[in-house]
């Protein structure tokens, strides 16, 4: 089986730096997304990692550590609209299984 | 880019009764889809696997004679709640793996009460 965790729920400053970690214990390890979703809807995708190293896009940067089996999701110049949860989510398998972490919901406070 | 509809987004129905979700895949042909259920303030739960032309894989724990997959064709799969109860009142979102650089395309979700 798989264990994905996240912490349940964070509160960030608006303008300010959060870092989401994600650690999970699997095998057959294909690649890491990290999802933004809004109540809902279904799943926006922020980022990939299937390397250990740094992924950077605008505002958004995803970590990954398959040794350690971790990752962070960071995210820069905090908006209110960021306010969200966020969903680790693991690619394992020949079918390419996509399950996710428990998420965390983000609370972007003035 | 890619896209997934799915319907209906919400649909209340009585104890008892059977509810079928569709998930399409309107420009590309999903070999594979996935169903996820999700409750208030949680994640999303893979329920099964489905293949197109085969069974689904269900994962441990989801009974597969109440939920009913097929997936008959390489744009369509369906999800058929049966004899549905409050319990299994819960937000069902189906998931296509693409040649895309996204990997995933999802649909929008069903909202199901049951009452």
């Amino acid at each position: 089986g798989q264990n994905i965790d996240q912490p349940t729920e964070m509160t960030a400053t608006e303008g300010a730096i959060v870092q989401i970690n994600c650690t999970y214990q699997t095998s057959g390890f294909n690649g890491l997304f990290w999802y933004q979703q809004h109540a809902g809807e279904a799943p926006t995708f922020l980022s990939y990692n299937v390397l250990d190293g740094l992924e950077e896009k605008g505002r958004f940067s995803s970590f990954l550590s398959r040794s350690k089996g971790y990752s962070y999701l960071l995210l820069k110049e905090l908006q209110m609209k960021d306010s969200a949860s966020y969903l680790c989510a693991l690619m394992t398998g020949t079918a390419s299984k996509l399950t996710f972490g428990t998420g965390t919901r983000l609370q972007v406070t003035l | 880019g890619a896209v997934v509809s799915q319907h209906p987004s919400r649909v209340i129905c009585k104890s008892g009764t059977s509810v079928k979700i569709e998930c399409r895949s309107l420009d590309f042909q999903a070999t594979t889809m996935f169903w996820y259920r999700q409750f208030p303030k949680k994640s999303l739960m893979l329920m099964a696997t489905s293949n197109e032309g085969s069974k689904a894989t269900y994962e441990q724990g989801v009974e597969k004679d109440k939920f009913l997959i097929n997936h008959a064709s390489l744009t369509l799969s369906t999800l058929t709640v049966t004899s549905a109860h409050p319990e299994d009142s819960s937000f069902y979102i189906c998931s296509a793996r693409d040649r895309g650089v996204y990997g995933y395309t999802f649909g929008s979700g069903t909202r199901l009460t049951v009452v």
